[in-house]
């Protein structure tokens, strides 16, 4: 069985400063891992992915997520906030030839102007 | 290009009633899935169809059904409704090549509110 696990149900930073949103996963196969983000009244974005290539992945503005598997995390960063990256950010895990996502329950992220 | 679209965006139901939610998936894409987001947490998977069969289910009674057409489209029908069903259906396409990690693409969702 998958599961994700995120740490911190709401994160809040100061427009300008580095944004940290954690994820722990908990697989038996190795993993595909995801970061979705999710606006208000609206589906899911794909932010970025890891499927076993380079650990240090880089996404869409300005994100990027490292793949550590001793510590088995994907934590989520970006060197300097938005106002608009106020959203909810979702952690997924799949496996090989499997596009079914187990999904973490959302790191609700507030920028403070 | 047409992205993943789903009707309706909202609707009301009483307990025991039936619904029926629509999603058609993008140009190009073949398998559609189907996840349940209840409020404060994160999707849960449904179901996905390749190719109009059922390729996997997740932890869902069988009053959840669906069916993809030829066009790939897909409906998601629940039974019996229950007010724990109240949550945002969200529909996600994506185009199976084998070895899994094909992206979804998601809907904006139907939120379907149970009374």
């Amino acid at each position: 069985a998958q599961s994700v696990t995120q740490l911190g149900s709401h994160v809040s930073v100061s427009e300008g400063a580095l944004v940290l949103l954690r994820c722990n996963y908990s697989s038996s196969v190795p993993p595909y891992l995801f970061w979705y983000v999710q606006y208000p009244n609206q589906g899911l974005q794909l932010l970025l992915k890891y499927t076993s290539a380079a650990t240090l992945v880089k996404g869409i503005n300005d994100f990027e997520a490292e793949f550590k598997k001793s510590e088995t995390s994907f934590h989520l960063t970006k060197p300097s906030a938005h106002m608009s990256d106020a959203a909810e950010y979702f952690c997924a895990v799949s496996s090989f030839g499997n596009e079914k996502l187990t999904f973490g329950t959302g790191t609700r992220l507030t920028i403070i102007p | 290009e047409t992205g993943v679209t789903q009707s309706p965006t909202h609707l009301i139901k009483t307990r025991g009633q039936q619904v029926t939610l629509r999603c058609s998936s993008q140009s190009g894409h073949n398998t559609v899935s189907w996840y349940q987001q209840a409020l404060g947490q994160g999707p849960q998977f449904i179901f996905q169809y390749y190719r109009e069969e059922e390729n996997g289910r997740g932890n869902f009674p069988p009053r959840f059904s669906g069916l993809q057409f030829p066009n790939y489209s897909s409906e998601l029908n629940v039974n019996a409704l229950e007010l724990d069903d109240s949550a945002l259906y969200l529909c996600a396409s994506s185009l199976a090549l084998g070895g899994g990690a094909g992206e979804l693409f998601f809907g904006e969702g139907s939120r379907l509110t149970v009374l």
